[in-house]
């Protein structure tokens, strides 16, 4: 069954370095989503991706955060300096929709998360 | 402000009981209604999503219920097993077809052999 799939599975950095966390979706979804999770809190949405450009960010999602679909397969979020608030699991997801079948198309699919310690 | 709220925050059955898991959200202009399930540490994994004109959606021994009008979903387990221990999340879609979703903080579930 095709799954989300993201890397690396835990990263380690110092405050103040750039990250760069990478996912690769589902290969004919077209809806792409990063999503965190703060230890002990809710998952919350931070921005929503779509013909290359992005569809929709939640104030958390600030200038520090970027997203890029670099090529056909991959797409990643990127912090440019790193704070200790960021640590946290962050997830990607992507969906297909469009389709005829809105349970089908409309279901978010998530990854395994990545958990980013910021030291 | 859009919130989704998840009680009990934890709930600890023996194994073959059914049960009900529960979810209410402010806003009942919903797009759709989406349950996960999270193991420790891990991702989430789609279990069910419901459509705002829908009432129902069952897989297996799974069978989640929508009440737009009263702000409430119902995620039911039946013949629960010691595999069902897990988080189980609900999340809420206003935005449509690409809209985000808005989590609950959960309900852990433990079934105890």
């Amino acid at each position: 069954e095709p799954e989300v799939t993201q890397t690396p599975s835990h990263q380690v950095t110092q405050m103040g370095q750039e990250v760069i966390l990478r996912c690769v979706p589902i290969s004919n979804h077209l809806y792409f989503y990063w999503y965190r999770q703060i230890l002990g809190q809710k998952v919350e949405f931070l921005v929503s991706f779509y013909n290359n450009e992005i569809s929709e960010k939640s104030e958390i999602f600030d200038d520090q955060f970027s997203v890029e679909r670099p090529d056909g397969s991959n797409f990643t979020l990127k912090i440019r300096s790193t704070k200790l608030e960021d640590s946290a699991m962050y997830f990607c997801a992507s969906s297909e929709s469009g389709g005829l079948r809105l349970v089908v198309s409309d279901t978010q699919y998530f990854g395994p998360g990545t958990r980013l310690t910021v030291l | 402000k859009q919130e989704v709220t998840q009680i009990p925050a934890a709930l600890s059955v023996p194994e073959g009981e059914n049960l009900v898991l529960n979810c209410s959200f402010t806003d009942s202009a919903i797009y759709n209604l989406q349950w996960f399930r999270q193991d420790p540490g891990k991702g989430l994994t789609s279990l069910l999503l419901i459509q705002s004109s829908q009432r129902e959606q069952t897989s297996g021994r799974l069978n989640a219920s929508l009440d737009k009008s009263s702000g409430r979903s119902t995620l039911y387990i039946a013949a629960s097993q010691p595999g069902d221990s897990a988080t189980y999340l609900c999340a809420v879609n206003y935005g449509g077809s690409q809209g985000n979703l808005i989590f609950g903080k959960g309900t852990k579930l433990s079934v105890k052999p």
